[in-house]
């Protein structure tokens, strides 16, 4: 089955501690990128990668880092987490070219306390 | 100025009636356009995508782009209760690489 798999769904953390949200498609795409969903302010892009080794900032980086050193992952890595990163994260694929966000993981609810 | 606006709603419409969801976007270089469908504690699921002016049917989903007046809309024909969820608009826009834009989606209820 055609998925992207984000790992944790829930987690809750306190400030400062470093954490990682992993992302994984079994499709073999080459566009993954990450967003972060707050009420009233919509779906916004963090970063995005076009193929491995490549990634490029979105609207939002800020806080984040990613790292693509193989097709299939795109972790999302907050350093230092602090309580504005409260939010529900998505990790999203396509196949590239045209760069439709076509199929997104389950997404992962981040509470920094 | 947000990238892409949409009226936040709620929109309420009976079953059977076609729905009308609208989404203006401010940069004119954008090139692709895109609906998503979202249902409560859900991941988006891409409905649509349109690049060209002119209207895009797919089922009883149409998609009308206009760039001369930056406005892209969704209509849903034969509204079914499923129908009921979150639409966003998304903008892709072109002379910044791969960055997506969404707005802040538009609240749907199909009454039965």
């Amino acid at each position: 089955e055609a998925q992207v798999t984000q790992n944790p769904r829930y987690l809750i953390t306190v400030t400062g501690k470093k954490l990682t949200v992993t992302c994984s498609q079994n499709m073999n795409h080459e566009y993954m990128s990450w967003y972060r969903q707050d009420p009233g302010l919509g779906l916004r892009q963090i970063y995005y990668s076009m193929n491995v080794e490549v990634t490029d900032k979105g609207d939002v980086p800020e806080g984040y880092k990613v790292s693509r050193k193989e097709k299939r992952n795109f972790p999302l890595i907050l350093e230092s987490p602090s309580p504005n990163q409260t939010s529900l994260y998505f990790c999203a694929s396509s196949l590239g070219g045209t760069a439709i966000e076509a199929f997104f993981g389950q997404g992962t609810r981040l509470t920094v306390v | 100025q947000k990238e892409v606006e949409q009226n936040s709603g709620p929109l309420s419409v009976p079953e059977g009636a076609i729905a009308s969801l609208n989404c203006t976007y401010s940069d004119r270089g954008s090139q692709s356009f895109f609906w998503y469908r979202q249902y409560s504690g859900k991941s988006p699921e891409l409905i649509m995508s349109i690049y060209s002016n002119g209207d895009k049917e797919d089922g009883r989903f149409t998609a009308q782009l206009n760039k001369a007046s930056q406005y892209v809309s969704l209509l849903i024909r034969d509204s079914q209760p499923s129908d009921s969820a979150t639409y966003l608009c998304a903008v892709r826009r072109s002379n910044t690489g791969n960055q997506f834009y969404f707005g802040t989606g538009t609240s749907l209820t199909v009454i039965p």
